[in-house]
């Protein structure tokens, strides 16, 4: 199994809802990331976990809360959210064993479209 | 300021025709430079991955290839198919404490017409 899978593959919220962004890997991967990516433009790293701890959070607003309950899931609840919000939010994982993590490759789940109204 | 430019933004080409891509980076420091294939709507798929000492790495029709010295990447397609429509991204990573660091390019938008 090398899929990162995510769901919901759409999701539609107005700005009062609170929902969730689910990704699950069976690779045996303990590095996972959140990305979101807006038309047209390259993904913006959210936040890294690393053996299900965040060790990267880009400053992202507390709207946004990631959770990584364990090695093979990561969530993003959602609250409060904004129309500019509104993107395509990937889910990816890398290895991260060993000494040398410089060319781990990640793997991208198919993403989460996301639209706030 | 970590940057990674591609050019062209945009391109079109005849299936079957060969067509090439282009990367320059300011990042520092450079650990790796990798290619993505993104198609529409869904995530970004690994194609290479170079580091400084590797100066072509191929992977079917697709070829990359990187010069250290000017920081400079190109993405070589190869007798271009219908299915090869989709964006490019070059991306280059730095090693920070906390993890790898990925500054992705803008891409490449490329239309292959039949």
């Amino acid at each position: 199994d090398t899929e990162v899978t995510q769901t919901p593959k759409h999701l539609v919220m107005g700005m009062t809802n609170k929902k969730s962004l689910k990704c699950e890997q069976h690779m045996g991967h303990r590095a996972m990331y959140w990305y979101k990516q807006k038309a047209k433009k390259p993904p913006e790293l959210m936040f890294v976990y690393s053996y299900e701890k965040l060790s990267i959070n880009e400053s992202v607003p507390s709207r946004f809360s990631p959770e990584c309950p364990n090695s093979s899931l990561l969530n993003l609840h959602l609250h409060a959210l904004q129309p500019e919000d509104s993107a395509l939010y990937l889910c990816a994982s890398s290895q991260a064993k060993g000494g040398n993590r410089a060319n781990e490759k990640l793997f991208f789940g198919s993403g989460t479209q996301l639209s706030v109204l | 300021k970590n940057q990674v430019e591609q050019s062209p933004q945009s391109l079109i080409i005849l299936e079957g025709k060969n067509c090439t891509l282009q990367c320059n980076y300011t990042v520092s420091p450079f650990s790796n430079l990798r290619w993505y294939k993104q198609d529409t709507g869904r995530g970004p798929v690994s194609l290479t991955i170079m580091t400084f000492s590797e100066n072509t790495k191929s992977n079917g029709r697709y070829t990359a290839t990187l010069d250290a010295d000017t920081k400079q990447s190109s993405l070589h397609i190869t007798a271009s198919q219908l299915s090869d429509s989709a964006s490019y991204i070059c991306v280059v990573s730095q090693i920070k404490a906390a993890g790898n660091k990925l500054t992705f390019g803008g891409g490449t938008r490329v239309l292959v017409k039949p």
